[in-house]
């Protein structure tokens, strides 16, 4: 199957600086990848579609400057949390679009975020 | 109205039997695909099955056999021969295709369901 990577898979930071995430597809392609936001014990939220080449677009009520997404690659899309604060510790998520087929989002392992 | 429903909070079932997870969808588009992920205490997210709203037969896929009821919009998992390794969050979700292409190829999950099997 279609393998994602994610690194880091664990960060705590102090409250202020910025973190980045990495999303890799490793065996394929992604024009398209996703971002999203996990809370304890829910269902994931979607934060962003990032598209290779172009703006990503943000869901409603996610803050565009404080997370930033770069797709820079056809293999690589990135999230950096900007002045993170404790607010924004959670697990974030990333997946990447497979467009033939059956269209299938293939995950990552995920990163858990602590802000403190 | 939520577009993907899990009544299932929780689900215990006992090692070697089979359980089914129910998903109820709501859609108008005539195009569409239902996903079932499966999430581990570690946090990844597993793809485990695909149904196409087009498909006429059930997907299966090992141990996991999808049962797909169009007209109740239905989309229950079913996992036959439990093992303790099946114990994990479990998410139904929803890629809906609309006519005019602009679909944004997003997922709707479910809030999951959490299945304990018990030896």
């Amino acid at each position: 199957g279609a393998v994602v990577s994610q690194h880091p898979s664990r960060v705590i930071c102090k409250s202020g600086t910025s973190v980045k995430i990495e999303c890799r597809s490793l065996d394929f392609q992604a024009t398209t990848m996703f971002w999203y936001r996990q809370f304890p014990k829910k269902s994931l939220m979607l934060m962003a579609t990032s598209n290779e080449g172009s703006k990503a677009t943000y869901e409603q009520g996610v803050e565009k400057d404080k997370f930033l997404i770069n797709h820079a690659s056809l293999t690589l899309s990135t999230l950096t949390v900007t002045s993170a604060h404790p607010e924004d510790s959670s697990f974030y998520i990333c997946s990447a679009r497979i467009p033939w087929g059956t269209d299938t989002q293939y995950f990552g392992p995920g990163t858990r975020l602590t802000v403190l | 109205a939520q577009k993907i429903t899990q009544t299932q909070p929780g689900m215990f079932v006992q090692e070697k039997e089979a359980v089914t997870l129910d998903c109820t969808y709501d859609t108008s588009d005539p195009s569409y695909g239902l996903f079932w992920y499966k999430q581990p205490s570690s946090g990844e997210m597993i793809f485990l099955i695909y149904q196409g709203s087009y498909d006429q037969q059930n997907a299966t896929e090992g141990r996991y056999s999808l049962n797909f009821q169009k007209a109740r919009k239905s989309a229950n998992l079913v996992i036959s021969a439990s093992q303790l390794g099946d114990s994990a969050m479990y998410f139904c979700a929803m890629r809906e295709d609309p006519y005019s292409g602009a679909g944004s190829y997003q997922l709707t999950f479910g809030k999951g369901t959490k299945l304990s099997v018990i030896p």
